[in-house]
């Protein structure tokens, strides 16, 4: 079946920097990837459609500018949180995968800001 | 718009003891159906699907029947273990099936004692 790897599992940061988060299938094409944010005890929440060479397709409320989401090749997507602050700290999840069969969702990243 | 309903938990059981997760969705269309399960720390696993009225998905010993007349994907598992413990998730996908979005309900979290 399809395989998303996520990297890193977990990363703590200053505040300030920028965090860069992978997303890679391993064994399919992903034309479409999607990222999530999700709180503790919360669903999770859909933050942007990752499409491969063009531009990001992100939910309302969600700033573009500070989740940058690149997709340059049909296997790699890649959220950076830039200048990262306390209340960007969150679980980031990634998917990919065919929606007729269920996405494949990656292990997630947990991101800490301090 | 499309949306998931699941009951809230936390829902506690005791090991062998019979579960149901309830889940209602309103969608146009047939939306395809499924339940995800997450294990703390981790991302999501899809556990079972249904792409279509009647249709049952099975794994693990979980099941769950699409059922459009009550617009119902009500997830069960006849004897509950320790191991089964994990917050689950119902979703539809939304749009094309192909690369349609997912669209989680709360989800439940499950405790099952020894």
């Amino acid at each position: 079946g399809a395989v998303v790897s996520q990297h890193p599992s977990w990363v703590i940061c200053k505040s300030g920097t920028s965090v860069k988060i992978e997303c890679r299938s391993l064994d399919f094409q992903a034309t479409t990837m999607f990222w999530y944010r999700q709180f503790p005890k919360q669903s999770l929440m859909l933050m942007a459609t990752s499409n491969e060479g063009s531009k990001a397709t992100y939910e309302q409320g969600v700033e573009k500018d500070k989740f940058l989401i690149n997709h340059a090749s049909l296997t790699l997507s890649t959220l950076t949180v830039t200048s990262a602050h306390p209340e960007d700290s969150s679980f980031y999840i990634c998917s990919g995968g065919s929606g007729l069969y269920g996405y494949t969702f990656g292990s997630g990243t947990r991101l800490t800001v301090v | 718009g499309d949306s998931v309903t699941q009951m809230e938990g936390p829902v506690t059981l005791s090991e062998e003891a019979f579960l149901t997760i309830n889940c209602t969705y309103t969608a146009t269309g047939y939306p395809s159906l499924f339940w995800y399960v997450q294990y703390p720390g981790e991302g999501l696993q899809l556990l079972l699907k249904a792409t279509k009225a009647d249709d049952k998905g099975s794994n693990k010993g979980f099941e769950a029947t699409y059922r459009k007349e009550t617009t119902s994907f009500h997830l069960e598992k006849g004897s509950v273990q320790v191991s089964d413990s994990a917050v689950y998730f119902c979703a539809l996908v939304w749009g094309s099936n192909q690369g349609g979005k997912l669209i989680f309900g709360q989800g439940t979290e499950l405790s099952v004692k020894p």
